[in-house]
């Protein structure tokens, strides 16, 4: 069975650092484009990022909001994702999941999901 | 960016009612639109992709229709398992983007 476990959310410092990462089993992990989406308290869903498989380059893109202060990578001998989270803002505060197609290779149909990680940025 | 603005906010309707619920993308995306069901606590659900293609297990009174900018989201028959925040989402083209959400609630 297809599995995404999240783990690494927590509070975190306006200005500081989080990590989260994304354990994933049960499907061809390696072949596959990975991406975050959050959600804010109360608030809509936001596409947060996504990476590349490497055979298609490793290619990380970000949404705005985000660009220059979140890195997303992969560990695909662990089959981990990972979202590396600097310079918090309050914004930031939400539920983190992780998410891939399962119908193709670099699907944007997100069918597979994970818990969600919670990230709290307050001083 | 593709703005996707959906329609409306919120409903309440009866057990039995059709329910319609719009998406308007701020350019063509072909088909290229998702349909997610969220409920509280949980993560979302991929309900319909590609704008009318209903995944296993969804059941059959939903109905997802449009092209282009516009689609619809149709429930024939509002059940209490239909209580959740519906999304549209377009995979067109990166940054992905969705609506604002639908909630729908029962009278």
């Amino acid at each position: 069975d297809v599995q995404l476990v999240e783990a690494g959310g927590g509070l975190g410092k306006p200005g500081g650092s989080l990590r989260l990462s994304c354990a994933a089993s049960g499907f061809s992990f390696t072949n596959t484009w990975m991406n975050w989406v959050r959600q804010a308290p109360g608030k809509g869903l936001e596409w947060v990022g996504r990476i590349f498989s490497k055979t298609s380059g490793g290619t990380t893109e970000y949404a705005a909001p985000v660009k220059g202060r979140f890195t997303i990578s992969r560990d695909d001998s662990r089959t981990t994702l990972y979202l590396q989270m600097n310079r918090l803002e309050s914004e930031d505060t939400g539920v983190y999941y992780c998410a891939f197609g399962s119908n193709a290779y670099d699907s944007s149909d997100f069918d597979r999901w994970g818990q969600g990680a919670q990230v709290t940025v307050s001083s | 960016d593709i703005q996707m603005t959906q329609s409306p906010s919120s409903l309440s309707a009866f057990v039995g009612d059709r329910v319609t619920i719009t998406c308007r993308a701020s350019q063509n995306i072909g088909s290229c639109l998702n349909w997610y069901q969220q409920k509280p606590g949980k993560a979302p659900k991929l309900f319909i992709q590609g704008a009318r293609n209903l995944q296993s297990e969804v059941p059959s009174r939903f109905d997802g229709s449009g092209s282009g900018t516009d689609f619809t989201l149709t429930i024939s028959s509002l059940q209490p398992d239909d209580i959740a925040t519906y999304y549209c989402q377009q995979c067109y083209t990166a940054p992905l983007t969705f609506g604002g959400g639908t909630k729908v609630e029962i009278k």
